[in-house]
């Protein structure tokens, strides 16, 4: 079975700093896909970042990156330059049918002081 | 481009009365999905629409909650009777005909007192 697995309920960090939520993820199968969401106040879920498991380099997508290590089933989220607006929920999500049935984890909630 | 909205943004009621969330996804998009966030759980996965067919409903809870989604366009996830487990958030999200990554609605907040 797929489980996810973010061990920090809550993380802080100052504005500007890098910061890195956990992710930790469990499967059998060897074609899957990861994902991370951000749920802002407003409630909706963002997409920002998507690291496939045949994908050869770490994925990035403008202050985010995907610290990928597949031998120890880890996709960490690391954002560069935090900036008050990155305050909201991180969820971590796998899947292994593509794009879709996604299995997440229980959320990171970050908040990004001045 | 109109993202997925989803109506109610909140919807309170009592145990054992009905309660119709909506979604409609974003114009195009095939695919679309419901799912479901219990208070302090993971979200889970409920069920899955190809236009108008259910493409997977493996998450559906149990037979309180049925969903349409008549035309291939908008879809309508009712619960009845509502129970107070059904209390959460409920996400639509839908996706493009060739797949691609999945465009979420903010979701309605479920409470059933």
């Amino acid at each position: 079975a797929q489980k996810i697995t973010q061990t920090q309920p809550g993380m802080f960090v100052q504005e500007k700093e890098a910061v890195t939520l956990d992710c930790t993820y469990d499967t059998s199968d060897p074609s899957y896909g990861l994902f991370w969401y951000k749920q802002p106040s407003s409630g909706e879920m963002i997409f920002l970042i998507y690291q496939g498991s045949y994908d050869q380099q770490n994925a990035t997508e403008g202050r985010y990156s995907l610290n990928f290590q597949k031998a120890r089933k880890s996709a960490n989220l690391v954002i560069s330059a935090s900036q008050l607006g990155d305050s909201a929920m991180y969820f971590c999500a796998m899947s292994h049918t593509g794009f879709q049935k996604l299995v997440f984890g229980t959320g990171t909630r970050l908040l990004v002081s001045p | 481009e109109a993202g997925v909205t989803q109506f109610p943004s909140h919807s309170v009621i009592e145990k054992g009365q009905t309660v119709t969330l909506r979604c409609d996804p974003i114009s195009g998009h095939d695919n679309l999905y419901w799912y479901r966030r219990v208070m302090g759980k993971e979200i889970k996965f409920l069920l899955h629409f190809v236009k108008e067919s259910k493409q997977d409903e493996s998450g559906m809870p149990n037979n309180r909650f049925l969903a349409e989604r008549t035309g291939g366009t908008y879809s309508t996830l009712k619960v009845q009777p509502a129970e107070l487990e059904d209390s959460g958030v409920y996400f639509c999200a839908s996706s493009r005909p060739e797949k691609g990554k999945l465009f979420f609605g903010s979701g309605t907040q479920l409470s059933v007192l």
